[in-house]
């Protein structure tokens, strides 16, 4: 069964840099899209991006600019990096692994929140 | 960017009952739709992908349908487990994009 987790800090300041590092275990997940969504509080989910497998990626354009999402397959690992952040980008963020067309399925991780404030 | 409306906001309905979940694209997303369920401080869980396919260990109340521009999730006789937010996703055209969320209550 494959699982994700979520690391990174829980608080970051206002124009700084918010990191994240999400470790996929227990499974094969060679052929899926490694992704990242996030969901301020109380509201709905939005797609921030992914990197495939072979190393290509897509951002959504709301984000391009600041977003950067790179993978460690070797480790099983991949990382979002989101610059200059407000208030507005304090939210959960959650890591996913999700299969061609959702054929086989997606797994994510528990997500986790990241407060932008000074 | 292509703008997915669901309907209602919150419907309420009791234990046993049909309920009935809609979700509009601005534009057709042919059949590249999927429906998830989330439950405060979870994740949110894959229903149906395809429009119409249940993935893998969703019980068969769960059905969706529709293609293009409208589509249906209906759960045939809810149990308490069901009582969630539901959220419908295309995945046609980049970005993704979500639905604002169906708050399935119980009555």
């Amino acid at each position: 069964q494959v699982q994700l987790q979520e690391s990174g800090p829980g608080l970051v300041k206002p124009s700084e840099t918010l990191s994240l590092t999400c470790t996929v275990s227990d499974g094969s997940v060679s052929n899926y899209y490694w992704s990242w969504i996030r969901q301020p509080p109380g509201k709905g989910l939005e797609w921030i991006g992914y990197v495939y497998y072979t190393g290509r990626t897509n951002y959504n354009p709301s984000l391009k600019s600041r977003v950067t999402i790179s993978a460690d397959t070797s480790k099983k690992q991949f990382s979002l990096k989101l610059t200059s952040v407000t208030a507005a980008d304090t939210a959960v963020y959650y890591c996913a692994v999700i299969s061609d067309g959702y054929y086989f399925g997606d797994y994510w991780g528990q997500g986790t929140l990241v407060t932008v404030s000074s | 960017e292509i703008v997915m409306t669901q309907s209602p906001a919150t419907l309420s309905v009791s234990p046993g009952e049909r309920a009935t979940l809609s979700c509009r694209a601005t534009q057709s997303v042919s059949s590249n739709l999927v429906w998830y369920q989330q439950k405060p401080g979870q994740a949110p869980r894959l229903l149906i992908y395809g429009a119409s396919t249940r993935a893998t260990g969703i019980p068969a109340r769960f059905s969706g349908s529709g293609s293009g521009t409208e589509f249906t999730l209906t759960i045939s006789s809810l149990q308490s487990e069901d009582f969630a937010v539901y959220y419908c996703q295309q995945y046609n055209n980049w970005p993704n994009t979500f639905g604002q969320g169906t708050k399935l209550e119980i009555k």
